[in-house]
């Protein structure tokens, strides 16, 4: 396993159009996190998946955001009708379910996301 | 959400130590104290976490102050691939407070 994998790395798009990110976990994992990073700030939470259930949502996800991860496996992250505010690198963590506090989250290397 | 003071950054020389500084006053008892840090272009890695004693690890090591209102994460010799953002977070080891709240880290320059 070569850890959390995300795709693309780099995504341009026009404002208006809708994007699709992909998130694929480390296989044992059962939790997964999307966060948003913007240039010189730390990450920011998006929303939360244990297992396939979407158990919280920041926010800053407004309406033209959503997320799925059917049947507890991979993640997407579909922007619609995308604003040049989204640029960002938009990051994907996941961890194994231990005890809680107690868990080390493994970040993907991210998709850049630039809205022209 | 309880909250971390780091500086915003700091400068070493390379093979030195380094000491990066972090402050939580409001750390309640079921907190723990994680560190993450970001090399550029880079996703967040896990370095290091604690609870109430001194840990280490093959990355760093983490001295907890006896209050638990601060903490120190310790670069025994630092290398110019230590060059990042480190992250001190509080994560609560109860409830559902399982997210990483991220503030903004201190840059760590490490000069050769």
């Amino acid at each position: 396993d070569t850890g959390v994998s995300q795709n693309p790395r780099h995504k341009i798009t026009k404002r208006g159009q809708n994007v699709t990110f992909r998130c694929d976990p480390i296989s044992e994992h059962n939790r997964l996190y999307w966060y948003r990073q913007t240039l010189g700030q730390g990450p920011e939470f998006l929303t939360y998946f244990q297992n396939e259930a979407q158990l919280e949502k920041s926010r800053l996800l407004s309406d033209r955001f959503s997320a799925e991860r059917p049947k507890g496996s991979f993640s997407t992250l579909e922007i619609q009708r995308t604003e040049q505010g989204d640029s960002a690198m938009y990051l994907c963590a996941s961890s194994f379910d231990r005890e809680f506090g107690n868990t080390e989250a493994f970040f993907g290397q991210g998709t850049r996301l630039t809205v022209v | 959400d309880a909250k971390t003071t780091q500086p915003n950054s700091m400068e070493s020389n390379e093979e030195e130590p380094v000491h990066l500084p972090c402050n939580h006053s409001t750390i309640s008892g079921t907190d723990y104290i994680h560190w993450y840090r970001q090399l550029p272009s880079q996703g967040p890695e896990y370095v290091i976490h604690g609870l109430t004693s001194n840990v280490n690890n093959r990355m760093a090591s983490l001295a907890i102050a006896e209050d638990r209102k601060s903490s120190t994460l310790i670069l025994h010799r630092a290398t110019l691939r230590d060059a990042a953002v480190y992250y001190c977070i509080l994560r609560s080891s109860w409830g559902s407070s399982y997210k990483l709240i991220f503030g903004s880290g201190t840059r760590l320059l490490v000069r050769p």
